[in-house]
C-alpha cells in the first residue's frame, strides 16, 4: 500500500532561520511527487512537481529534493508569510492521476 | 492561468437535506476534477475522479448514492451530498487537471460544510 509520511507535524522557526521539511514515501512506482502549500481554510496552492530520483526545483526561497525514498523542501531564511501547512503527496503509475497526501508540516514563522 | 473556483465557500444544512457543491475551471478545460475530503489537522483524503460525460470512480469506503458527483462539461462537476449528517461535516476541496499538463491538479479554494 502506497504511504506518505511527513516530519516534522510541526514545525516554528525564526525569521531568517532555514531548515527542511521531510516527506517520506512507498509507492509501487513513483509516476510524481508534489509539494503544495495550504493556508488555513484555503485549498493547497500548486509548489512543484518531481518525478526521478536526483531532481531539483526552486522557487524563491523554496527548494525540492527527490531521492528514491524521501523528498525534502529545504526553506531558506524563511520570511513569516511563509507560515502555511506544506503537503506532500505522491502519483502512482497504477492510481491515474490520484494523489496519495501525507498529514502535512504546518509551518510558523515568527518575526 | 489555472484557477479553479468552488461555490459556495461555506455552507450550513440542516441533517437529512441535501447540499450542492460547485467546482469550475475558469480559464482552462478540466478532463479530468478530483474531490477531497479534509477533517481538521488531517491529510486530503481522495473521494472520488469524475471525468466529462463520464461516471465518477469512487475510493473504497465512499458511498456512490450518498455523494453524487456529476461532471457534465470541461469546465463544471457537481458534489451533491444526499440526507447529509453531522459526520458528513468537513472541508470538501476539488481539484482540476488540464489535458496538456498532464500531472499537475490545480486545487479550489475549498467549501466548509456544517451539518447542524
Amino acid at each position: 500500500e502506497d504511504q506518505v509520511t511527513q516530519s516534522p507535524e510541526a514545525l516554528r522557526l525564526q525569521e531568517g532561520e532555514s531548515s527542511s521539511l521531510n516527506c517520506s514515501y512507498t509507492v509501487s512506482g513513483l509516476r510524481g511527487l508534489f509539494w503544495y502549500r495550504q493556508d488555513p481554510g484555503k485549498g493547497p496552492e500548486f509548489l512543484f512537481t518531481l518525478y526521478s530520483a536526483g531532481e531539483e526545483k526552486e522557487k524563491e526561497r523554496l527548494k525540492a529534493t527527490l531521492t528514491k525514498k524521501e523528498s525534502f523542501l529545504h526553506i531558506t531564511a524563511p520570511k513569516p508569510e511563509d507560515s502555511a501547512t506544506y503537503l506532500c503527496a505522491v502519483r502512482a503509475f497504477d492510481s491515474g492521476y490520484a494523489l496519495n497526501f501525507g498529514k502535512g508540516t504546518s509551518l510558523l514563522v515568527t518575526p | 492561468g489555472a484557477v479553479v473556483s468552488q461555490h459556495p465557500s461555506r455552507v450550513i444544512c440542516k441533517s437529512g437535506t441535501s447540499v450542492k457543491i460547485e467546482c469550475r475551471s475558469l480559464d482552462f478545460q478540466a478532463t479530468t476534477m478530483f474531490w477531497y475530503r479534509q477533517f481538521p489537522k488531517q491529510s486530503l483524503m481522495l473521494m472520488a475522479t469524475s471525468n466529462e460525460g463520464s461516471k465518477a470512480t469512487y475510493e473504497q469506503g465512499v458511498e456512490k448514492d450518498k455523494f453524487l458527483i456529476n461532471h457534465a462539461s470541461l469546465t463544471l462537476s457537481t458534489l451533491t451530498v444526499t440526507s447529509a449528517h453531522p459526520e458528513d461535516s468537513s472541508f470538501y476541496i476539488c481539484s482540476a487537471r488540464e489535458e496538456f499538463r498532464s500531472y499537475e491538479q490545480y486545487f479550489g479554494p475549498g467549501t466548509r460544510l456544517t451539518v447542524t
